[in-house]
C-alpha cells in the first residue's frame, strides 16, 4: 500500500521561509507532486519531482530523495496569500494524497 | 483553453438515493480521475479513466462506478447513498495515465441526509 505523512499544521510570518516535509511508504511510483488548496477551492498544482533532487518554480521549490523516502516543499518569501493547505501526492497510475499541511502566514 | 468543469456545484440527497456527478475534462486531456475529499482531509482516490477504460481504482465499494465518454468527459455514479458519502467530489484531468500535472475542477459538494 501507499501512505504519506506530513505535518498537520505549520505557522510562519510574512517574508519567512518554510519547509513542509513529506515521508512516504510505497513500493514504486513515478514521482512526487505538491498541490495547494485554499479553503473552499480546488487543489492546484505546484510542483513535481520525477527524479531525485530539487525543482525550483519561482518562490516554490520541491525536493525528492527516493533512497530516503522523503520529499519537501520549500516556500520562500512567504506572503499572506500562501495561507492554505498543502498536499504531497504520489503519482503511480493514480494520485495518492497525504492528509495535508495547513500553513498559516502571519503578518 | 477550457478548464475542468463539474456539475452540479452542490447537491442534497437522502440515504439510499442514487447520484450522478459530471465532469468535463480540460481540452486535450484524455485521463480523468475522481476523488472524494472529506472536510479537513486530503483527496481520496476513487478511480481513474484513461481513453474510456478504467485504469485504477481506490478503496471504494462497487456502488461507486463511473464512465468516460469519447469526448473524455466523465461521470461518477454513487448508488445506495450513505451519510458518510457526504463530501466534496473532485475530478481532475491530465494527459496520460501517469500525468505529472492534474488539473482539478471546482468540485461538487454532496450532502446526504
Amino acid at each position: 500500500g501507499q501512505s504519506l505523512e506530513q505535518p498537520s499544521e505549520v505557522t510562519a510570518v510574512e517574508g519567512a521561509i518554510v519547509q513542509i516535509n513529506c515521508t512516504y511508504q510505497t513500493s514504486g511510483f513515478y514521482g512526487l507532486s505538491w498541490y495547494q488548496q485554499h479553503d473552499g477551492g480546488a487543489p492546484t498544482f505546484l510542483s513535481y519531482n520525477g527524479l531525485d533532487g530539487l525543482e525550483e518554480t519561482g518562490r516554490f521549490s520541491s525536493f525528492l530523495s527516493r533512497s530516503d523516502s522523503y520529499g519537501y516543499l520549500l516556500l520562500q518569501e512567504l506572503q499572506m496569500k500562501d495561507s492554505a493547505s498543502y498536499f504531497c501526492a504520489i503519482n503511480n497510475n493514480d494520485m495518492r494524497f497525504g492528509a495535508g499541511t495547513r500553513l498559516t502566514v502571519k503578518p | 483553453e477550457t478548464g475542468v468543469t463539474q456539475s452540479p456545484t452542490h447537491l442534497i440527497k437522502t440515504r439510499g438515493q442514487q447520484v450522478t456527478l459530471r465532469c468535463s475534462s480540460q481540452s486535450g486531456h484524455n485521463t480523468v480521475s475522481w476523488y472524494q475529499q472529506a472536510l479537513g482531509q486530503g483527496p481520496q482516490f476513487i478511480f481513474q479513466y484513461y481513453r474510456e477504460e478504467e485504469n485504477g481504482r481506490g478503496n471504494f465499494p462497487p456502488r461507486f462506478s463511473g464512465l468516460q465518454f469519447p469526448n473524455y468527459s466523465s461521470e461518477l455514479n454513487v448508488n445506495a447513498l450513505e451519510l458518510d458519502d457526504s463530501a466534496l467530489y473532485l475530478c481532475a484531468s491530465s494527459l496520460g495515465r501517469a500525468g505529472e500535472t492534474q488539473y482539478f475542477g471546482p468540485g461538487t459538494r454532496l450532502l446526504v441526509l
